[in-house]
C-alpha cells in the first residue's frame, strides 16, 4: 500500500483558472517535498515544508503543510499552459529513503 | 553541464538479456538512488547509497545489482531482463540522507523489453 495518498489522480483546468492537488499521510510528515514531472523528463523540485503550518510560494505555486503534519496542498493560482505536467508529493520515510505519491497528471487547457 | 546525467536515455532489449544503466552526478553529493517509475507513473524507490555502501535495498530482485564504484557514479546492471522490467529507471542524488533530503533527478532511462 502507498503511504502517500495524492489527490485527485489527474485533473483538467481552463487556463487562468485554479487548482489544487492534495497529499495525505497516516503518518507524521517529517520533511514534505513538491515535484513536478514534464512528460519524458526527470522531476524537478518545488518546494519543501518541515514545520506544522508552514507555507511557502514560488510565483503562482503555493504549498502548505497541516498544523498536524499529516496532509499538504499545493495551489497554482491562474494557471498556464506551463504548469502542465505530473506532480508528485515525497516524504521522508526513513534515513535515505524519499518515498513518493501516486502523482497528479495536470493538463492546462487554453 | 547535466548535474545528474544517466546513460542511455532509451533501450530496448529483448527478454533474458542483461542490460546496464549508468549515472553520474557532480554536484558533491555523498547519497545516490535508483527509482523505477512504471506505466502508470508511480515512482518508487529501488536502491540508495550513501558513501559507495549500500543502505536501502526495498526488496528488489537480485537480478538487479547495483554498483557504486565511487561516491559520483551509481549504476545498475539488470541480468535476465523481463517484461515487467520495462519501465522509466531515474538516477538521483542528495547531499545528506536524512532531514532536508532534496533529490537532484537524472532525465531517466526508458527501458523497454520485448
Amino acid at each position: 500500500s502507498q503511504e502517500l495518498e495524492q489527490s485527485p489522480q489527474s485533473l483538467i483546468v481552463q487556463e487562468g483558472k485554479n487548482l489544487t492537488i492534495n497529499c495525505t499521510s497516516s503518518k507524521t510528515l517529517y520533511g514534505l517535498y513538491w515535484y513536478k514531472q514534464k512528460y519524458g523528463e526527470g522531476l524537478i523540485f518545488l518546494m519543501m515544508l518541515q514545520k506544522g503550518g508552514e507555507e511557502k510560494s514560488h510565483e503562482k505555486i503555493t504549498a502548505k503543510l497541516d498544523e498536524k503534519k499529516q496532509q499538504s496542498s499545493l495551489h497554482i493560482t491562474a494557471s498556464q499552459p506551463s504548469h502542465a505536467g505530473i506532480y508528485l508529493c515525497g516524504a521522508d520515510m526513513d534515513d535515505y529513503k524519499l518515498s513518493f505519491g501516486a502523482g497528479t497528471t495536470v493538463t492546462v487547457r487554453a | 553541464d547535466t548535474a545528474v546525467s544517466q546513460t542511455p536515455k532509451y533501450l530496448v532489449t529483448q527478454m533474458g538479456n542483461d542490460k546496464s544503466i549508468k549515472c553520474e552526478q557532480n554536484l558533491g553529493h555523498d547519497t545516490m538512488y535508483w527509482y523505477k517509475q512504471d506505466s502508470k507513473k508511480f515512482l518508487k524507490i529501488m536502491f540508495s547509497y550513501n558513501n559507495k555502501e549500500l543502505i536501502i535495498n526495498e526488496t528488489v530482485p537480485n537480478r538487479f545489482s547495483p554498483k557504486s564504484p565511487d561516491k559520483a557514479h551509481l549504476n545498475l546492471h539488470i541480468n535476465s531482463l523481463e517484461l515487467g522490467d520495462s519501465a522509466v529507471y531515474f538516477c538521483a542524488s542528495s547531499s545528506q540522507g536524512s532531514g532536508a533530503n532534496v533529490l537532484t533527478f537524472g532525465a531517466g532511462s526508458r527501458l523497454t523489453v520485448l
